[in-house]
């Protein structure tokens, strides 16, 4: 059984402040890596993605991924009121659909 | 360019009754995904269809559940004689292929209500 692990939070960040989003997997041949924004009654949208160790960066965010020790977080920089959402990690090992985990909830007091 | 759609955006419905979810994806996505999310929960995935393979129906909750998808276009999500627990939030996501997780969109979704 595939399985993506993350803390459901919710966390709490203030304004201006670094998000930090963390995800674990199961799965060792696992290839491809997403990160998936959803506001409160949205559907997610994809907002970054990344296939190789190390860190992505595109504007405020940073994915970083380390798949020896399994793990991918997502970084926000200088968290805005409007980034608070429920952050999805999902995984992809190929031909078969990407496994979604449960979601972070991220909250950024103004 | 168009994204999925979905249809109806909100249903509502009596317990024993059934209804039919409506997806339409992107133009040119092989491959479809039916999901379930109840309210603050994440996503629980049902089923996905990938060109002209047989589904993968190996999320389907119960034999109540039932999807059918039209070549490689439009495709229907069906549930039979519902129940409260079938309350939620499905939504529809399509992809190039499925080995294409990285152009895999969301549509809006249809919130089912199960009185």
């Amino acid at each position: 059984q595939k399985e993506v692990e993350q803390n459901s939070g919710p966390l709490s960040v203030p304004e201006g402040a670094i998000a930090s989003l963390n995800c674990t997997y199961s799965d060792r041949v696992s290839q491809s890596f997403f990160w998936y924004r959803q506001y409160s009654g949205k559907s997610p949208e994809l907002i970054m993605s990344i296939y190789s160790n190390g860190d992505k960066e595109d504007g405020r965010f940073t994915a970083q991924l380390n798949k020896a020790s399994q793990y991918v977080s997502l970084l926000i920089r200088d968290s805005q009121p409007s980034d608070s959402a429920t952050y999805l990690c999902a995984v992809s090992s190929g031909n078969t659909p990407l496994v979604f985990g449960k979601g972070t909830r991220l909250s950024v007091i103004a | 360019g168009a994204g999925v759609s979905q249809s109806p955006s909100n249903k509502v419905t009596e317990k024993g009754k059934d209804v039919e979810l409506r997806c339409d994806p992107i133009s040119g996505h092989t491959a479809l995904y039916w999901y379930r999310q109840r309210l603050g929960q994440g996503l629980e995935f049902l089923i996905y269809f990938q060109g002209n393979s047989a589904p993968d129906k190996s999320g389907l909750p119960s034999d109540r559940f039932s999807a059918e998808r039209t070549g490689e276009s439009v495709s229907t999500l069906t549930i039979q004689r519902t129940q409260q627990e079938d309350s939620a939030v499905y939504l529809c996501a399509s992809s190039l292929s499925v080995s294409r997780a990285d152009t895999q969109y969301f549509g809006p979704g249809t919130r089912l209500t199960v009185l």
